[in-house]
């Protein structure tokens, strides 16, 4: 079964520190691969994503996210987080097989605090 | 910028109550889902839709209900509501194709059952 894995529930940083947020996947096919944001009060949304080719994407915000195959990773990382960033992170995968019906698979969610 | 609309966004209830939680998409998107999130909890996929007159439950049972008699609406209800269905709910759609995954939510329908 596919299974998301998020290591970091809760991370708190101040302003310019740099972030990554550890993403582990469970599948054995091809996947498409996902970071959505949850900004207080807002409705989750696409923060970038990985379908294929170059495993370094860059989503919004100066937010990127490195697609490691062999390690079943896709981390989330900011140079330089600013207080702005503060939201929930959740990780999101697609496999392939599951074509007809789209359906993702969700980490549990990293809730960043970010302080001035 | 997607346009995937919910209504109400909060909801206090009583025991027993039927209620319909509604869901439109302007974006002519063949595919949309619901899912229930609880405080700190992953989404769970309770029930999804390749089209009009197509509905399926998802992942986590749920004595919810859902019609899509029209593409762009989505409603879910629940016949009986209970303490225990409290809990946030998200609508979302997709286009059909490869780049599956690439979803639209909606806000959210923050409901309590007393």
């Amino acid at each position: 079964a596919q299974s998301v894995s998020q290591h970091n529930h809760h991370v708190i940083l101040s302003e310019a520190a740099s972030l990554e947020l550890g993403c582990n996947y469970s599948y054995g096919g091809t996947v498409n691969l996902f970071w959505y944001v949850q900004y207080p009060g807002q409705h989750l949304q696409l923060l970038l994503k990985y379908f294929s080719g170059d495993p370094l994407v860059k989503g919004i915000k100066g937010f990127e996210a490195e697609f490691i195959k062999s390690k079943f990773s896709f981390n989330l990382r900011k140079p330089s987080v600013q207080w702005s960033d503060t939201a929930e992170y959740f990780c999101a995968v697609w496999g392939l097989r599951s074509y007809n019906t789209d359906k993702l698979i969700f980490g549990t969610g990293t809730r960043l605090q970010v302080f001035p | 910028e997607a346009d995937i609309y919910q209504t109400p966004r909060y909801l206090v209830i009583g025991t027993g109550k039927k209620i319909t939680l509604e869901c439109s998409q302007t974006m002519g998107h063949d595919k949309m889902y619901w899912y229930q999130q609880d405080p700190g909890m992953e989404l769970h996929l309770i029930h999804y839709s390749y089209g009009v007159n197509s509905t399926e439950k998802g992942d986590l049972s749920s004595e919810s209900t859902v019609s899509r008699i029209r593409t762009e609406h989505f409603p879910l209800t629940l016949e009986s509501a209970r303490p225990s269905h409290t809990s946030q709910y998200l609508c979302a759609s997709t286009v059909t194709g490869v780049k599956g995954g690439a979803q639209y939510f909606g806000p959210g329908t923050r409901l309590t059952v007393l």
